[in-house]
């Protein structure tokens, strides 16, 4: 089946330091990807998103590209700050019959961005 | 963007007890919506698949007399725990699927469930 793996964390670093959180996936056909973020006590949020190969998507700083060929959608950010520290979770979408898409999720990876 | 409001956020119930967490979708209609179940400093684990109007469908080793969900509407789906233990402490979040390729899922804020 569909699957998302993502590197191990917790992943700690200065503010700002450049920011890379692998994932890779498996996948028959062509989901599409997600990073979504967790905050401390808090529910996920949508981060960014791609929908097809090649594709970018991008906020708050974050990018994350969609590479059919390594089949990985890795997020990175120039320079982080303290304010996101946080659980990142790299998600795929999976097709449920007519029922819509349910969300596979990664691991997720803790960051920590110290002062 | 479409809301998924999810009631309570926090709970705390003894043991033995049964505790009822509320999924609604506030501005779309939801014929399907998921439950998940995060550990401490862990991923979020697929319990079940509600759907409105039938039975729920469960994931493998999730006991389904024991997390008992109700679709009851198109825009209410519940997950209750019945009889805690304190091994049922948990984060519980819904989310009601993107219908559109390439559509996000929508989640609830998501419910801290403690059992003493």
């Amino acid at each position: 089946g569909n699957s998302v793996t993502q590197m191990e964390g917790p992943v700690t670093l200065s503010e700002e330091a450049f920011l890379t959180i692998n994932c890779t996936y498996t996948a028959t056909g062509y989901p599409s990807l997600f990073w979504y973020v967790q905050y401390p006590g808090e529910g996920l949020q949508l981060l960014l998103k791609a929908t097809k190969a090649d594709d970018k998507g991008s906020n708050k700083g974050f990018e994350a590209t969609y590479r059919k060929e390594t089949t990985s959608f890795h997020l990175e950010k120039g320079s982080v700050q303290v304010s996101d520290s946080a659980v990142y979770f790299c998600a795929l979408s999976d097709q449920v019959g007519t029922g819509g898409f349910k969300t596979i999720f990664g691991a997720g990876t803790r960051l920590f961005v110290k002062a | 963007g479409a809301v998924v409001s999810q009631h309570p956020s926090w709970v705390i119930c003894k043991s033995g007890t049964s505790v009822k967490i509320e999924c609604r979708s506030l501005d779309f209609q939801a014929t399907t919506m998921f439950w998940y179940r995060q550990f401490p400093k862990q991923s979020l684990m697929l319990m079940a698949t509600s759907n409105e109007g039938s039975k729920a469908t469960y994931e493998q080793g999730v006991e389904k007399d024991k997390f008992l969900i109700n679709h009851a509407s198109l825009t209410l789906s519940t997950l209750t725990v019945t009889s805690a233990h304190p091994e049922d402490s948990s984060f519980y979040i819904c989310s009601a699927p993107g219908h559109l390729s390439g559509a996000e899922a929508f989640f609830g804020q998501g419910t801290r469930l403690t059992v003493v």
